[in-house]
């Protein structure tokens, strides 16, 4: 299987625990990204990597949540003392940046994993 | 700032009727406009995607949506939906920016049910 993998599928934690989430991109894709969703809500921008190097993070992202991507392959999402609020999907998703377009800009399709629902309790 | 607004949180249509989901952005440079299908407990699937060139663009399984540039507007449609249309669906936009980071910015979603 060539997609975007996530592990766990699901976590259910008691509040004050660390967790930790796992994704894998599809192999030669540089960009990596986490969102975030909440019950019926649209998925929200958290961070991304390109390659290694962590180059955007939302304000969303508080001080409790770090990520890595230390290979520029996989990426963990890891939450620190956790909080009922950080219940959510955690969406990964991946894409190859292949450079500029004509006007500057460029566009990379992103690919999505399926998702790890966090449960904190 | 981008946002996202998708007009009606729940659509309900019988078998066999047109769907029309609709989608409005604010953004101060042309954006690029993307729409997601997501089936319970799965990520997130590419429907369509409008990036430039042709205003209407044509998806999977049926699905097209045209790029209204004086209205702001992204709806989503098809002709004839089915059962397995069920699902909820997020417009989105990446702004077109030189250097963009490539997020995307989703609306709220709107479920589709499909009635027999």
């Amino acid at each position: 299987d060539t997609g975007v993998s996530q592990d766990p599928r699901h976590k259910i934690t008691k509040r004050g625990q660390n967790v930790t989430f796992r994704c894998d991109p599809i192999s030669e894709h540089n960009r990596l990204y986490w969102y975030r969703q909440t019950l019926g809500q649209g998925p929200e921008f958290l961070t991304y990597f390109q390659n290694e190097a962590q180059l955007e993070k939302s304000r969303l992202l508080s001080d409790r949540f770090s990520a890595e991507r230390p290979k520029g392959s996989f990426s963990t999402l890891e939450i620190q003392r956790t909080e009922q609020g950080d219940s959510a999907m955690y969406l990964c998703a991946s894409s190859l940046q292949r450079g500029q377009g004509t006007s500057g800009s460029s566009y990379n399709e992103q690919f999505f994993g399926p998702g790890t629902r966090l449960t904190v309790l | 700032a981008q946002s996202v607004t998708q007009l009606g949180s729940h659509v309900s249509v019988s078998e066999g009727a047109l769907v029309l989901l609709r989608c409005n952005y604010s953004s101060s440079v042309p954006p690029y406009l993307f729409w997601y299908v997501q089936y319970p407990n799965q990520g997130l699937q590419l429907l369509l995607k409008y990036t430039t060139g042709a205003t209407l663009v044509k998806g999977i399984n049926g699905f097209e949506a045209e790029f209204k540039k004086s209205e702001t507007s992204f709806h989503l449609t098809k002709p004839s939906a089915h059962m397995s249309d069920a699902a909820e669906y997020f417009c989105a936009v990446s702004p077109e920016l030189s250097g963009n980071t490539g997020k995307l910015i989703f609306g709220q979603g709107t479920t589709l049910q499909v009635k027999p």
